[in-house]
């Protein structure tokens, strides 16, 4: 079946400091993926769509700037949170349909835990 | 946008059938539901998705009213491995899913 990594797990890092996650489709071709974020005890919240060779569309009150995706392949996208500070601290997810199918059916990645300290 | 209500929490004992509600009043005649769960701290896994007709398979039926304005997902023999979270999605154009709170379910032994 189709699936998708992501890259860390788990990533700590300092405040003001930049952090890269990776999220790569491992058998099929994306041509679109999705980036949430999730708090605690919360739901997902839909953060930004990436279409392949195109710029992200972000969901209204996601700091384009702040949190910069980019998809450059069928297989990978990355989303770099800059000047990272605690308030970013969450679980990151993204997920990715397949490129080649009618299905609109979203093929959700394990997760990355960012700590901002 | 097609919004989806969701009881916050139910109950089902180990090895019987659990039936998951939900309501979404709003959703456009060419909109599917779909359903995912979210085991803790681990991304949504896919259960199952529908349109206007009743769907199964191995891990679930869905069952659409014929005005589809609610839908029920079952889950017909829960074992414990089926506690998690599980989301109703209404898909609107451009593919993205925007989730609502969902319904913990607690797997009882």
């Amino acid at each position: 079946g189709a699936v998708v990594s992501q890259h860390p797990s788990r990533v700590i890092c300092k405040s003001g400091t930049s952090v890269k996650i990776e999220c790569r489709s491992l058998d099929f071709q994306a041509t679109t993926m999705f980036w949430y974020r999730q708090f605690p005890k919360q739901s997902l919240m839909l953060m930004a769509t990436s279409n392949e060779g195109s710029k992200a569309t972000y969901e209204q009150g996601v700091e384009k700037d702040k949190f910069l995706i980019n998809h450059a392949s069928l297989t990978l996208s990355t989303l770099t949170v800059t000047s990272a500070h605690p308030e970013d601290s969450s679980f990151y997810i993204c997920s990715a349909i397949e490129g080649d199918t009618l299905s609109y059916e979203q093929y959700f990645g394990p997760g990355t835990r960012l700590t901002v300290t | 946008d097609a919004k989806t209500t969701q009881p916050p929490s139910m109950d089902c004992a180990e090895g019987r059938a659990a039936n998951l509600p939900c309501n979404h009043s709003t959703i456009s005649g060419n909109e599917y539901v779909y359903w995912y769960r979210q085991i803790h701290s681990q991304g949504p896994q896919y259960i199952i998705h529908g349109l206007k007709n009743n769907e199964t398979n191995e891990m679930a039926s869905l069952i659409i009213t014929e005005d589809r304005k609610s839908s029920t997902l079952i889950l017909p023999h829960a074992t414990l491995r089926d506690t998690a979270v599980y989301y109703c999605i209404v898909l609107r154009t451009g593919n993205q899913f925007y989730f609502g709170t969902g319904t913990s379910l607690t797997v009882i032994p």
